[in-house]
């Protein structure tokens, strides 16, 4: 079974509208979490982090972590077309030497 | 931002051949990780290093993969014998320990024919 899972799998916002993307861990031995932006045909980049409980915003980009229910989420506000991309989230395993992600959301802009 | 390179970018191989392709890691990371990416989807991790020494790896990789880090400054993955499965984008990242941020290469993009 995936250990982190994200929904949706795909989202398809306006420009200018809101975007919002959830990561849940079923494996309680995770901690640290990551959101990764993969552009098509790049490799993933880093785009937040987030360690502890709370939120945390940078720009446009806003990111939650509940660690009791080990959900993390990203919001992308006022999205634009180059926002389009592969969103993956990661975490960092405990229980093991690695760092995990998700399967990932496709998300598309529309002009 | 910093830079991981891998080479070559592309590899076509024959189903029974052999494969390999290297991974330059960002100058003072310890930690080096190989990711499996089919048709743009999720990272299915492979096998994970620190200071050159592999620590976790799925089974996939203890039975048909050859993976090490012969130094801080080059690291290898190797296929002994190509299956189509095997066809992806192989990702290599390096960071500076499990709780950092891990930064890719462009990776190497294997067809197996």
């Amino acid at each position: 079974q995936q250990k982190v899972q994200q929904s949706p799998e795909s989202l398809i916002v306006p420009e200018g509208g809101m975007a919002s993307l959830n990561c849940t861990s079923s494996d309680r031995n995770v901690d640290y979490f990551w959101w990764y932006r993969q552009h098509s045909g790049k490799s993933p980049k880093m785009l937040m982090s987030i360690f502890s409980n709370g939120e945390k915003e940078e720009g446009r980009f806003t990111v939650h972590l509940n660690k009791a229910s080990l959900h993390t989420s990203l919001h992308i506000r006022d999205s634009q077309p180059s926002d389009s991309a592969l969103y993956l989230c990661a975490a960092r395993d405990t229980n093991a030497y690695k760092v995990i992600f998700g399967k990932g959301t496709h998300l598309h802009v529309l002009p | 931002d910093a830079a991981v390179t891998q080479k070559p970018r592309y590899l076509i191989k024959m189903k029974g051949q052999e494969a390999e392709m290297k991974c330059i890691p960002e100058k003072g990371h310890t930690a080096v990780f190989w990711y499996q990416q089919k048709q743009s989807k999720e990272l299915k991790f492979l096998i994970y290093f620190q200071n050159q020494q592999p620590l976790d790896q799925i089974d996939m990789v203890k039975e048909r993969f050859s993976a090490v880090c012969p130094s801080s400054s080059l690291c290898s993955l190797g296929i002994r014998t190509c299956e189509a499965e095997d066809s992806a984008l192989y990702l290599c990242s390096s960071s500076q320990g499990l709780q950092n941020t891990l930064y890719f290469g462009a990776g190497t993009r294997l067809s197996v024919l």
